[in-house]
């Protein structure tokens, strides 16, 4: 069964103290991995989509890593802007564009 | 960029009374679906739709049905409303293949008294 889980639930930062995410997945032929943003009361935004082993991608001081189990969200000197909830999904191998979510991860930067 | 629309930010419902969520997309995409979130427990599909009139089951269909009858617009039915289906639910639709996976609408805080 294909399945997304991301660590930790809950994560506090002070301002500047640099962190990772974890997403690890086990999906039967990876179509792609996105990584998004979810503001208090808002839809999703789109950060990330990462293809393949030893794909990197940079916005910010966000930078998303992919391995072949697992993703990293690298967050270098978080401001309090930076806190939402960050969530993990991944397509698997079908074609239906079916996107299967993790739990989230919410982040607190206090300053 | 795609705008995903939602019919209602906030609706408050009575047990028992039929529910209409409405979704509407501007970028004919083929895929659409319709999520729930609830704390702790992330997102959760309930239906989505690859073409018009087609839709599949996701993993909590109980207690919802769906209709596509024209591609930009997706709908979600609450046929019977209870208690435990007060949620966040949220629309998307998405390109098969698109790079920047799917593209989701501003939610609906549905409660139900």
């Amino acid at each position: 069964e294909d399945q997304v889980t991301q660590s930790p639930e809950a994560l506090r930062l002070q301002e500047g103290e640099s962190s990772s995410l974890n997403c690890s997945y086990t999906v039967s032929g990876l179509r792609g991995l996105f990584w998004y943003r979810q503001d208090p009361g808002k839809g999703p935004e789109f950060l990330f989509t990462l293809y393949s082993a030893g794909e990197e991608k940079e916005k910010e001081r966000l930078k998303a890593t992919l391995t072949k189990k697992e993703s990293f969200l690298h967050i270098t000197a978080p401001k309090p802007e930076d806190s939402a909830t960050y969530l993990c999904a991944v397509q698997a191998g079908s074609n239906t564009g079916k996107l299967i979510f993790g739990q989230g991860t919410t982040l607190q930067v206090k300053p | 960029d795609v705008k995903v629309t939602q019919s209602s930010r906030y609706l408050v419902k009575r047990t028992g009374e039929k529910v209409f969520l409405e979704c509407v997309q501007d970028m004919d995409h083929e895929n659409m679906f319709w999520y729930r979130q609830d704390p702790g427990l992330g997102l959760r599909l309930i239906y989505f739709s690859y073409d018009v009139k087609m839709k599949e089951k996701g993993d909590i269909p109980e207690g919802y049905s769906v209709s596509r009858e024209k591609k930009e617009r997706f709908s979600l039915i609450l046929e019977s409303a209870s208690t435990n289906q007060t949620s966040m639910y949220l629309c998307a639709s998405r390109l098969t293949g698109g790079h920047r996976g799917a593209f989701f609408g501003q939610g609906t805080r549905l409660t139900v008294v």
